[in-house]
């Protein structure tokens, strides 16, 4: 049974810094691997994509990684700004199911 | 234009009551699913539908029915509401019917149900 986790729950940092979000999962035998972010009140948007056969993607400031092997995936923002403060999802897209993690709520300090 | 939107936004209504959340997506998209996020953020699939068949039918009450008059739509209706029924609900689509594979998920903002 594929489980995702996310590490850390929640995450506060100074403007302008550099960061790492974490997302593991259990099951290696994966379709793709997306990662969200989730604004109060405005749903769901998806920031990356990645396929199995990927070992990244980027977006802007943004850059997410894949390895299947060691079943985890990162999600980089480089640069942070207090615009980039929500809740990041990823989802494990594993036998015709999105499996999600909890999620990072993320706070940039100005 | 809002590419997926579902309404109402808020719903508080009282244990028993029937109740239903209406989707509707303007992108052309095959498929469309409703997900349970619940206390913890989990968030958890509960129907897809892709041109109007069901594909997913996740352990869900039966009091939980969805209807998808035609492939733009999804509503979803709930009888007999109880405490537990209490979560954003999420309506989504992609043009992929393997659950968004090969494609994103497109999302609406959410249904805060809240039962009394």
């Amino acid at each position: 049974k594929q489980e995702v986790t996310q590490i850390p729950a929640a995450l506060s940092v100074p403007e302008g810094e550099n960061l790492v979000l974490n997302c593991s999962f259990t099951d290696s035998a994966i379709y793709n691997l997306q990662w969200f972010r989730q604004d109060p009140g405005k749903g769901l948007t998806s920031l990356l994509l990645i396929q199995s056969s990927q070992r990244e993607q980027t977006s802007g400031r943004l850059n997410a990684s894949l390895d299947k092997s060691s079943g985890r995936s990162t999600l980089y923002i480089a640069a942070s700004q207090p615009g980039d403060s929500a809740t990041y999802l990823c989802a494990v897209n594993s036998n015709y199911q999105l499996i999600w993690g909890a999620g990072t709520k993320l706070i940039i300090k100005p | 234009d809002t590419a997926v939107s579902q309404t109402p936004k808020y719903l508080v209504t009282q244990m028993g009551n029937d109740k239903s959340i209406k989707c509707e997506q303007n992108l052309g998209h095959d498929t469309m699913y409703w997900y349970k996020q619940d206390s913890k953020k989990f968030l958890k699939i509960m129907f897809s539908y892709n041109n109007k068949e069901l594909i997913i039918n996740e352990t869900v009450p039966n009091r939980f029915s969805p209807k998808s008059p035609d492939k733009a739509h999804l509503n979803l209706h709930i009888n007999s509401l109880e405490l537990g029924d209490s979560a954003v609900y999420f309506c989504a689509s992609s043009t992929n019917q393997r659950t968004g594979g090969g494609e994103k998920l497109f999302f609406g903002s959410g249904t805060q149900l809240s039962v009394l």
